[in-house]
């Protein structure tokens, strides 16, 4: 079974600066894909980034980036110039066959 | 609709009675999930529809749990004889995912339905 950890339930970072969340995952499938998921209070969960395992790339948007190492079966989300809205629960999540979420990680971003 | 709906909002029961918790998918998105989160913590999938393939009922944890999608349209996921520990808010997704030549399809989330059994 496909199992997503992370091991940071809070972080917090002061605004302007930068901030890595953590996330590992286990599986035996080649081919899956990787997503950062951000729910604030209003519950809504939005997608932060996502990567295809097959893309050796990290992907990046904007002021996201992640670090995936496929070897050890790493994905953490680096948050560069923090803002205030970025305050929220952060899952890492693992798609193939089926869906996974880890337990979420509660940044709390200071002004 | 724009984006992914679900009703009601907010449900309080009484424990032993049963709950019907609706959502409206993306229209064309072939893929629906429902996710359980309980209060603090992260999602725990219960249920996926994929097209007309049977569902991947894997997630549902007791045979009170069960949902149905008429084709790729609305889903309803019923909770029978409610428990306290059912308790939580009840998350859809949607995705045009098909199979897992597209499993990097985005999902999207609708607000939730927070459940409260009493």
């Amino acid at each position: 079974a496909q199992t997503v950890t992370q091991s940071q339930p809070e972080m917090s970072v002061q605004e302007a600066e930068t901030v890595t969340l953590s996330c590992t995952y286990d599986t035996s499938e080649s081919d899956y894909y990787l997503f950062w998921y951000k729910q604030p209070p209003s519950r809504q969960m939005i997608l932060v980034i996502r990567q295809e395992a097959y893309k050796q790339q990290n992907a990046t948007e904007n002021r996201f980036s992640v670090n995936f190492q496929k070897a050890a079966k790493s994905f953490s989300l680096k948050i560069s110039d923090s803002q205030l809205g970025d305050a929220a629960m952060y899952f890492c999540a693992y798609r193939s066959l089926n869906m996974r979420f880890g337990a979420g990680t509660r940044l709390t971003v200071k002004p | 609709g724009a984006g992914v709906s679900q009703s009601p909002s907010n449900k309080v029961t009484e424990k032993g009675k049963d709950v019907e918790l609706r959502c409206d998918p993306i229209s064309g998105h072939t893929a629906l999930y429902w996710y359980r989160q309980r209060l603090g913590q992260g999602l725990e999938f219960l249920i996926y529809f994929q097209g007309n393939s049977a569902p991947d009922k894997s997630g549902l944890p007791s045979d009170r749990f069960s949902a149905e999608r008429t084709g790729e349209s609305v889903s309803t996921l019923t909770i029978q004889r409610t428990q306290q520990e059912d308790s939580a808010v009840y998350l859809c997704a949607s995705s045009s995912t098909l199979g897992l030549a597209g499993g990097g399809e985005t999902q999207y989330f609708g607000p939730g339905t927070r459940l409260l059994v009493l």
